[in-house]
């Protein structure tokens, strides 16, 4: 099945120890997102890519970088962990080109924890 | 930029009862309107949307209102079942952007056998 894939479901970093999450899809979307979701809250526009184009949301720490390497790839790297920076990561994509395009699929999300 | 509130924050229902869930949005662009289910320790997944040139949708057991004049969408719930127990997240699309969502804060949906 075409779907969302997260690798890890569960990261576990040391306070200021770099940290790469990873998504991948088999849906071949153009657009890709990373959120951020804390515990009972909504998740949070980090950044997204449209096609190679990636944009960034003007209240997301210089801390978060992302890569997308080629369509099926996107990264989130994290350089200096913080304590408040333990969330739930949730990749998602969505297709510009299709008549329903604005859904966005949602991967199961990476479980990030500071020490 | 777009701001979605959504109420309420928790709603306790009994089984078979319907349940209706509000958003409010604030941005006149806005053209597109999703409803997201999430399950604890799951990811979102969409369970209707609609769009800024209808007013209503319906599968099944839920539906979608919109009305852009008020600004406001709601979902609802009929005969409602304890799988229905969930989170739900409103969204709107931002400004003229058909891919960029802001997302309401979430209700907590509880619905007693």
């Amino acid at each position: 099945d075409a779907m969302v894939i997260q690798n890890p479901r569960y990261q576990v970093t040391q306070f200021g120890k770099p940290v790469t999450l990873s998504c991948s899809q088999t849906l071949n979307h153009n657009v890709m997102y990373w959120y951020q979701q804390k515990s009972s809250q909504a998740p949070k526009l980090l950044f997204h890519y449209y096609d190679k184009d990636f944009n960034n949301e003007a209240d997301t720490p210089d801390n978060f970088q992302s890569r997308r390497p080629n369509t099926s790839f996107c990264f989130l790297d994290i350089r200096s962990p913080g304590l408040g920076d333990a969330a739930m990561y949730l990749c998602a994509t969505s297709s510009r080109y299709r008549g329903s395009y604005n859904e966005q699929f949602f991967g199961p999300g990476t479980r990030l924890t500071v020490l | 930029g777009e701001n979605v509130e959504q109420h309420p924050s928790t709603l306790s229902v009994q089984e078979g009862d319907s349940a209706v869930i509000k958003c409010t949005y604030s941005d006149s662009a806005s053209n597109y309107f999703p409803w997201y289910k999430q399950e604890l320790g799951k990811r979102p997944q969409l369970i209707i949307d609609i769009r800024s040139n209808v007013g209503e949708k319906k599968d099944q057991r839920i539906a979608v209102t919109l009305n852009k004049t008020a600004k406001h969408f709601s979902l609802h719930i009929t005969e409602t079942q304890p799988e229905d127990s969930a989170v739900y997240f409103c969204a709107a699309s931002i400004g003229g952007s058909n891919y960029k969502l802001t997302f309401g804060k979430g209700t907590l949906l509880t619905v007693n056998p």
